[in-house]
This record gives C-alpha cells, structure tokens and sequence, in this order.
C-alpha cells in the first residue's frame, strides 16, 4: 500500500522553465513533509520540508505548496537549472515519535541546456 | 564531522551467504534507520532505532535483522541472501524531534547471484 503518491514519475524541462512535481497522500497522521533531492551514487539529501499549518514555504528557487484539505503538496522549481537534474522524492513522517520517513516512488528531473 | 559512513560500498553474494552491512555516525544521533531503494520504488524502511538498545521493525523487515549496541552503530545483517535482496541499502540518522534533517550515508550496493 502506497501512502505517499508522486507523479510524474519522469520530467523534461528547458533550462530556466519550471519544475512541478506532485504528490498526494492518504494518512491524516502524516504531520511533517520534507522533499529530498538524489544525485546519482549518493544518498538522499534534505531540501526543504513544511509543516501543514503552513500552505507555502519558499528557499530560494525552491517553493512547496501544501494544500491540507485536498491532502496534497508539490514542489517548485523555478528557474530550472541543469545542476537541478536529479531524483527528488517526497515524504512524510506521522506523528509518534519515530520520525520514519514514508517516501514516495520518486520523480527523475531533467533539466536540458 | 564525517555524518554517516556506511561500509562496503559494493558487495556481491551468493544466494545463501550472510553479511553485515555497516552503519556509524557521529553526530550523537538518537533515531537511526535502514532503507533499501530499489529502482522506481522509492525507499523502504526495513528497520529502525530510537536508541541504544531499541529497535523495531519497519515496512519490509523479513529477511533482515539489526542490533544497537552503542549510539553510534547500527549494523544490518543478512542472514541468508536471496535475489529479492539485491538493492542499495542506505543508513540514516536524526536528531530526535520532529523537524530536524534525517542525514543519509553514501550507501551499499549489493548484488545477490
């Protein structure tokens, strides 16, 4: 049973386009949602999380949106750079105390010259 | 700080051969976890630790055990290798509270023949 849906599984975009990855999610436990970015041959890394109390968060080219009622949350590339090219997964973590992380299948970005 | 190391970084077996995969981290993290990423799956939880001492099982644990005898070390035994185990293991660990980054190790990519 999948608890944290993400699509596309696959993205092409142009060199300072937009990146848009979506995920959406059943369990009202979940309380904390990080985005994780993969490079090949490494781990994953931390690059922006948001709490749902809040419907936006923003860190540089790096935007989340959270919409609690439709229980959904995207990530924002603006300005794609090919550096952005990568694996990014989103995740959540419910409540509890355990902080596992629940990661959905992963999108591959491409971000052409 | 070296964060999370994580040894081998390749392995191959034979089906029925036992290994262990090695976790340390140095950071004085509380939460340590195990994920195995297969290719457009995403990261599964096998196991977890809140602490020396405790652990317990996350979402595909069989085939797997773990021990934690000191704060720093969490290592993954395979007892008995099969096909269905070939993946890359990644080991991560956190600061206990909701919030803080989970760091992930560079990862073991073991192959079962």
């Amino acid at each position: 049973q999948q608890q944290v849906k993400q699509s596309p599984q696959s993205l092409i975009v142009q060199k300072g386009g937009i990146s848009i990855i979506n995920c959406a999610y059943e369990n009202t436990a979940f309380d904390y949602f990080p985005w994780y970015q993969q490079f090949p041959g490494k781990g994953p890394a931390l690059l922006i999380a948001i709490r749902p109390d809040v419907s936006e968060k923003k860190e540089g080219r790096f935007t989340i949106s959270f919409n609690k009622s439709a229980k959904q949350f995207s990530l924002h590339i603006m300005d794609s750079q090919p550096g952005d090219s990568a694996t990014y997964f989103c995740a959540a973590i419910p409540g509890g105390g355990s902080e596992k992380l629940v990661f959905g299948k992963g999108t591959k970005l491409t971000v052409n010259p | 700080n070296a964060g999370v190391t994580q040894t081998p970084k390749f392995r191959i077996l034979k089906i029925g051969q036992s290994m262990t995969l090695q976790c340390a981290q140095d950071m004085n993290h509380n939460y340590m976890y195990w994920y195995r990423q297969d290719p457009g799956m995403g990261l599964k939880l096998i196991y977890y630790s809140v602490g020396a001492g405790i652990t317990d099982k996350g979402e595909v644990p069989n085939g797997y055990n773990v021990s934690r005898s000191t704060t720093e070390d969490f290592p993954l035994r395979l007892e008995l290798a099969a096909p269905s185990q070939t993946s890359v293991y990644f080991c991560a660990s956190i600061q206990d509270g909701l919030g803080n980054e989970q760091f992930f190790g560079p990862g073991t990519r073991l192959t079962v023949l």
